[in-house]
């Protein structure tokens, strides 16, 4: 398997710009995770959905942020319009219902100036 | 909620040396699980190795082991005979049973690993 996949792998962009960032977990896995890296906070969990279903986003920072899972396949993570301060790498993660851990993809690296 | 705590921001270890990396965590929960994930300058995360708290055996991997102390809430990773690659940020994560899919990270320690 090819493992979590998540694209672009770096994006720079100008504030007040629309910012879209993809993922396409492991084939099988039923959990979606998006997760924000920064120095300051640490990794924090944004919103998760199990079985294409938003269930927990509590910490989506504010409107300007939005996740969408169409399909078993694909979630995005929107920003609209993007700030300074979510320069970030943005990490998706999944696993299976059988698996305790998580599966990380490689991150998209964020820079909003 | 869970909080996980790694008081090392920063460690350092000679070539062929053995470290140890601290974590202690709070629950009020008898069963979950514990892991060691390891982020290297690529930036992906790895998962290192992972501990069932009802299992009282210590997990091993190779190189890397856990002392496991569930009354004291501390899960510390053992690297033997380090090596270079294994320069990285570890982080330690929690992740209850009961309640679903929530993970709980550490802040993360720093590892250099001296030729």
């Amino acid at each position: 398997d090819a493992g979590v996949i998540q694209s672009p792998r770096h994006e720079v962009t100008e504030m007040g710009q629309e910012v879209t960032l993809r993922c396409k977990p492991i084939s099988g896995h039923n959990s979606l995770f998006w997760y924000r890296q920064t120095m300051m906070r640490g990794l924090e969990l944004l919103i998760y959905f199990n079985n294409n279903v938003p269930i927990d986003d509590s910490g989506m920072p504010e409107d300007r942020f939005s996740a969408k899972m169409p399909n078993a396949s694909f979630s995005t993570l929107k920003i609209q319009p993007s700030e300074p301060r979510d320069s970030a790498v943005y990490f998706c993660a999944s696993r299976d219902g059988t698996s305790s851990w998580l599966y990380f993809g490689p991150g998209t690296r964020l820079t909003v100036t | 909620a869970q909080t996980v705590t790694q008081s090392q921001p920063e460690m350092s270890v000679q070539e062929a040396e053995t470290v140890t990396l601290s974590c202690t965590y709070d629950t009020s929960e008898s069963d979950y699980y514990l892991f060691w994930y390891k982020q290297p300058p690529s930036r992906q995360m790895i998962l290192v190795i992972r501990q069932e708290a009802y299992k009282q055996q210590n997990a091993t991997e190779n190189r890397f082991s856990v002392n496991f102390q569930k009354a004291a809430k501390s899960f510390s990773l053992k690297i033997s005979d380090s090596q270079l690659g294994d320069a990285a940020m570890y982080f330690c994560a929690y992740r209850s049973k009961n309640t679903g899919n929530q993970f709980y990270f550490g802040t993360g320690t720093s590892l250099t690993v001296i030729p």
